[in-house]
């Protein structure tokens, strides 16, 4: 069976570090992988999406990055964290272009300090 | 843009009771797809019924059923027999045709209703 594994559960950092957060799926070949973050009071929103190894998309323009080095690994980054990159981050995937849904992570909670 | 709203921030419902959630979209796509995910307080996303645009009747998953008003733009979520563990966050979501491209992947979510269920 398929599974999806999101580390760590929680961070805190202080502005201006680093941030890396990683998410791997088990049990499937080639899935499209998705960077989602929730807001508080808010929806979930689209960061980055992957349908391959080094292809990565970009939803909306930000302080993070993303990777995907091997195809079942997807890598979320920063070289300098704000304040507003405070949040909670889930990652994600599909078989092909998700129409059956998507599989969420068990998500990370950032703060930022 | 596709927008998806969901009116009531928090709802209760007594235990074993019907309780109806609403949602509604705005698109001028006509085959897309629709979901309604459950965020419990352990904040994992899961899904609970997805519908296709096409489809005119109305899916179901045990005690889980949508009424799905396309010309209406409308995607309500019904919850028969509540349990104590059906409290949760519930959102609804949009998802755009394959045929437009890369615009497809992406799952538009609504910004939630709180369920709360009352023993």
């Amino acid at each position: 069976s398929q599974t999806i594994h999101q580390w760590p559960a929680t961070l805190v950092q202080p502005v201006g570090s680093p941030l890396s957060l990683e998410c791997t799926v088990e049990g499937t070949s080639n899935p499209n992988l998705y960077w989602y973050r929730q807001a508080a009071g808010r929806g979930l929103q689209l960061l980055f999406y992957s349908v391959g190894i080094g292809q990565i998309s970009s939803e909306v323009p930000q302080n993070l990055s993303a990777s995907r080095p091997q195809d079942r690994q997807f890598i979320l980054s920063s070289k300098k964290l704000l304040l507003s990159d405070s949040g909670f981050y889930l990652c994600a995937w599909s078989v092909g272009r998700g129409i059956i849904g998507y599989t969420f992570g068990s998500g990370t909670r950032l703060t930022v300090v | 843009a596709q927008t998806v709203t969901q009116s009531q921030p928090e709802m209760s419902v007594q235990e074993a009771e019907t309780v109806t959630l609403s949602c509604t979209y705005d698109t001028s796509e006509s085959d897309y797809y629709l979901f309604w995910y459950k965020q419990p307080p352990s904040r994992q996303m899961i899904l609970v019924i997805r519908q296709e645009a096409y489809k005119q009747q109305n899916a179901t998953e045990n005690r889980f059923s949508v009424n799905f008003q396309k010309a209406a733009k409308s995607f309500s979520l019904k919850i028969s027999d509540s349990q104590l563990g059906d409290a949760a966050m519930y959102f609804c979501a949009y998802r755009r045709p394959t045929y437009s491209g890369a615009g497809s992947y992406q799952l538009t979510f609504g910004k939630g209703t709180k369920l709360s269920v009352i023993p």
